[in-house]
């Protein structure tokens, strides 16, 4: 069955970088995209941004640009967010997702909680 | 890009029907047929409900549909049960290549 699992929580200072990995399993991981969504404590769902997982082209949620990196290793079907320069209102769960098209996300990983504070 | 509009809460009793809209522009509901809804339990990841303004991925059960007509996309859910207590997103496609969610909704079983 497909899953996607994230790594772990993190406690990170203002200013520092966080990476959270998505590992893919029961299907071919370059066949479908990988779309981030993050959900700030009590807060709605929010776009980061959409990484091909057969080419590795990106499209970055204009909020995001300058601050985000998505990559994939398709080696190991898993896929990376690097978030750089973290405020206080970074603070949220992170979640990847799988994207087959038509703006669906369809499989969701279990979140990465990432903490941000001093 | 602005969230897209939804009620903060909608309730209803048990067996009763309830729908929740999602209203956004010409640029992303009205513009695409891809409207997506999704459920939220307390502290679980979201679960797709609804892809592609009204078909219905396998599993989720038929008391869920979807619709859209303009700019507003509405979610219905029939014979309401307690465990669909939950929030609610929907989620179009932009003209900017992006997606967007609504703010969401808060689905209360009296």
């Amino acid at each position: 069955q497909v899953q996607l699992m994230q790594s772990g929580g993190e406690v990170k200072k203002p200013g520092a970088s966080v990476k959270v990995s998505c590992q893919a399993s029961g299907y071919t991981f370059t066949t479908y995209d990988i779309t981030w969504v993050r959900q700030a404590p009590g807060q709605g769902l929010e776009w980061m941004g959409w990484l091909s997982g057969s080419n590795g082209n990106t499209n970055y949620a204009q909020k995001f640009q300058g601050r985000v990196t998505m990559t994939t290793d398709t080696s190991t079907s898993t896929a990376y967010m690097e978030l750089r320069s973290l405020r206080s209102d970074d603070t949220a769960v992170y979640y990847c997702t799988r994207d087959p098209g038509a703006a669906t996300l369809d499989y969701w990983g279990q979140g990465s909680l990432v903490t941000v504070s001093s | 890009q602005s969230a897209l509009t939804q009620p903060a809460s909608v309730s209803g009793s048990p067996g009763q029907s309830i729908t929740i809209s999602c209203t956004g522009t010409s640029s992303d509901v009205g513009g695409y047929n891809y409207v997506s809804w999704y459920q939220q339990h307390p502290g679980k990841a979201p679960k797709l409900m609804i892809c592609e303004v009204s078909n219905r991925p396998s599993g989720v059960p038929d008391r869920f549909s979807g619709s859209k007509s303009g700019n507003t996309a509405s979610l219905t859910i029939s014979g309401l049960q307690a465990e669909d207590e939950a929030d609610y997103y929907c989620s179009s496609y932009t003209s900017s290549t992006t997606l967007v969610f609504g703010d969401g909704t808060r689905v209360t079983v009296l």
